[in-house]
């Protein structure tokens, strides 16, 4: 099957701070998706974004399908943006695979 | 427009009991998903429908775990009889088609003690 890597892991950041999260994958995929698992485990849309750039207020992601990988902003964080941000390819043209996660805490 | 809903929220029930999940997906989605979340980990894919066809299970264990989804619409996950280990999170998700944008429900937390 596809391997889907995110980095890192896990991040802190101060609020206001900006932040990079980074996808990486190993086949080609037909989309990608970012969503946010907030603590209460309800997975959010963010950006369905097979390739090139979009922006949505402080987030903002992009893919390059080419290199196979995709990046995920986040600018001047906020204390509600914290939990595990997952990425997920459509590979194959069968089920969505997700990555390992980043988990998010940011502190007032 | 609602979104994915899911029911119940949260389940707990003994070990060899049986268990059900419903789930009601967007109006119009003819994909429906439904995945399976441990702590700390993404969620992995337990079955695909397409309208009421059941093109992806491979990753089902049929021994105990069947799914319906009757007029391609709502759909049932069901555990019978329910082992310690399933315990874990149940998400239903659907999308237009497959490859399209998916949408997930708040889930079912279950726990079996």
């Amino acid at each position: 099957g596809i391997q889907v890597e995110q980095s890192p892991p896990d991040l802190i950041l101060q609020e206001g701070a900006n932040s990079t999260l980074r996808c990486n994958f190993s086949d080609s995929v037909n989309n990608l998706q970012w969503f946010h698992q907030n603590p209460w485990g309800q997975l959010i849309n963010l950006f369905y974004i097979p390739s090139g750039t979009k922006q949505n207020g402080r987030l903002s992601a992009t893919t390059v399908a080419t290199e196979r990988y995709s990046l995920l902003y986040i600018s001047s964080s906020q204390t509600t943006d914290s939990g595990v941000y997952f990425c997920a390819v459509y590979w194959a043209g069968n089920q969505f695979y997700f990555g390992t996660g980043t988990s998010l805490t940011v502190i007032p | 427009e609602a979104g994915v809903v899911q029911s119940p929220r949260y389940k707990i029930i003994e070990k060899k009991q049986p268990v059900a999940f419903w789930c009601n997906p967007i109006s119009g989605h003819n994909t429906l998903y439904w995945y399976l979340q441990n702590l700390g980990q993404g969620p992995e894919l337990l079955i695909r429908y397409e309208n009421e066809e059941a093109v992806d299970d491979s990753q089902l264990p049929k021994d105990r775990f069947s799914a319906e989804r009757l007029k391609g619409v709502d759909s049932t996950l069901k555990i019978q009889p329910a082992e310690l280990g399933d315990s874990a999170v149940y998400l239903c998700a659907s999308s237009f088609s497959r490859n399209t944008e998916a949408f997930f429900g708040q889930g079912t937390r279950l726990t079996v003690v």
